[in-house]
């Protein structure tokens, strides 16, 4: 069963430094990997899709980056804005289905 | 385009009463995914569909959770009897393509069971 881990589990920072939020895991057979953002009482929205066969994704001040024979991938958020206040959650598809992250919930302090 | 469409947003019932969500995928989208959050157990995948037809339940709690596609644009999920403990925030979510797609979600349903 695929197990993903999401370390740290809060992550607080001042407004303006880069954000580096973690995600590892168990079973490299994966076909993509999502990473997804949460607002306190919202639902899931979609930041990043990498393939399998992909290294990196970049969209805007987010890069996600993936090393499928590791089973890591990482979310880079440059220069942090209040804003960006939110749980963020990664999830690895293998088969059909997301197996999901616990989350990594970040506050940026203005 | 129209994200996910679920209903009702809020429900609060009582114990035993019947409980029935609803979703309306992606037009187009041939996965559909019910996934239910908490606290404790963060987001669990419940069952999901392809092409209308369910292909893994496994994740259903109890016998006293169902749910059904009755066509492409339509998905129900019912518990009944529901119990203080079905108390989360059910996510429905669609998919375009079988394991290449990225998944877009519902808003969700939060469910008290009083």
């Amino acid at each position: 069963k695929q197990e993903v881990t999401q370390i740290p589990a809060a992550l607080s920072v001042p407004e303006g430094e880069n954000l580096v939020l973690n995600c590892s895991f168990t079973d490299s057979a994966i076909y993509n990997l999502q990473w997804f953002r949460q607002d306190p009482g919202k639902g899931l929205t979609s930041l990043l899709l990498i393939q399998s066969s992909q290294r990196e994704q970049t969209s805007g001040r987010l890069n996600a980056s993936l090393d499928k024979s590791s089973g890591r991938s990482t979310l880079y958020i440059a220069a942090s804005q209040p804003g960006d206040s939110a749980t963020y959650l990664c999830a690895v598809r293998d088969d059909y289905k997301l197996s999901f992250g616990a989350g990594t919930t970040v506050t940026v302090r203005a | 385009d129209a994200g996910v469409i679920q209903s009702p947003r809020h429900e609060v019932t009582e114990m035993g009463q019947e409980v029935t969500l609803r979703c309306k995928p992606i037009s187009g989208h041939d996965y559909l995914f019910w996934y239910r959050q908490t606290m404790m157990r963060g987001l669990e995948l419940l069952i999901y569909f392809n092409n209308n037809v369910p292909i893994d339940d496994s994740g259903m709690p109890e016998d006293r959770f169902s749910a059904k596609m009755p066509n492409a644009s339509f998905s129900t999920l019912k518990i009944q009897p529901s119990e203080p403990r079905d108390s989360a925030v059910y996510f429905c979510a669609s998919s375009l393509l079988s394991t290449s797609g990225a998944l877009g979600f519902g808003p969700g349903t939060r469910l008290t069971v009083l």
